[in-house]
């Protein structure tokens, strides 16, 4: 298992892009699914989207039109980017990962939250 | 709504066993053994406790226990503890062109 810390803006304005980045430490970036994952207040969770250390990504439909996620294997992180953001985007973001073929998340950050207000 | 379906709550006494189901469709829960649980307390986040169904991470009390049936997947937690009050998670890997991970709404575990 690796350490993963989530970083970036706590208050979003709505229309704007959200955007977080999460470090990977304590091993390698290779062969692992590096995920975001959400969970408004007081509800569960929502898978966001995925990418491989390569770059290929796999996004949940109903987001895929405002995600991006990209990988920085120099820097052993990764990032997400959301755009055209209401208040129902308003959650605790967590980056979690798995290893290719084993479709569990087995690492997850502290989590951090994200309000979208004016 | 969840893709998943777990009741609200369930609720044991200390040393009871009690388990929670997941249900899902052919497409998910019933269509892989991508089955996984994870427990979580509030503000804290979530930790895998069961993955393939039935499997546990190394580290994990031998007291969570999985399980799945057709469409109906199952974790239960023998001689319940305190500690084990907390919310858990099913999870299930789903085929592309949906969502590749779907998730529970959640079911609040209390020890009486």
């Amino acid at each position: 298992q690796v350490h993963l810390q989530e970083s970036g803006p706590g208050l979003v304005k709505p229309s704007e892009t959200l955007s977080l980045t999460c470090a990977v430490s304590g091993g390698s970036m290779r062969s692992y699914w590096w995920s975001w994952v959400r969970q408004p207040p007081g509800k569960g969770l929502e898978w966001i989207g995925e990418i491989y250390y390569s770059g290929r990504t796999n996004y949940n439909p109903s987001l895929k039109s405002r995600v991006t996620t990209l990988v920085d294997r120099s820097n052993n992180q990764f990032s997400l980017r959301l755009t055209s953001v209401t208040a129902a985007d308003t959650a605790v973001y967590y980056c979690a990962s798995h290893m290719a073929g084993v479709n569990t998340f087995d690492s997850w950050g502290q989590g951090t939250l994200v309000i979208v207000s004016s | 709504q969840s893709a998943l379906t777990q009741p609200a709550s369930v609720s044991g006494s200390p040393g009871q066993s009690i388990s929670i189901s997941c249900t899902g469709t052919s497409s998910d829960v019933g269509g892989y053994n991508s089955v996984s649980w994870y427990q979580q307390y509030p503000g804290k986040p979530p930790k895998l406790m069961i993955f393939d169904a039935t499997n546990r991470p190394s580290g994990v009390s031998n007291r969570f226990s999985g399980s799945k049936s057709g469409n109906t997947a199952s974790l239960t937690i023998s001689g319940l503890q305190a500690e084990d009050e907390a919310e858990y998670y099913c999870s299930s890997y789903t085929s592309i062109n949906t969502p590749l991970y779907v998730f529970g709404a959640g079911t609040k575990v209390t020890v009486l």
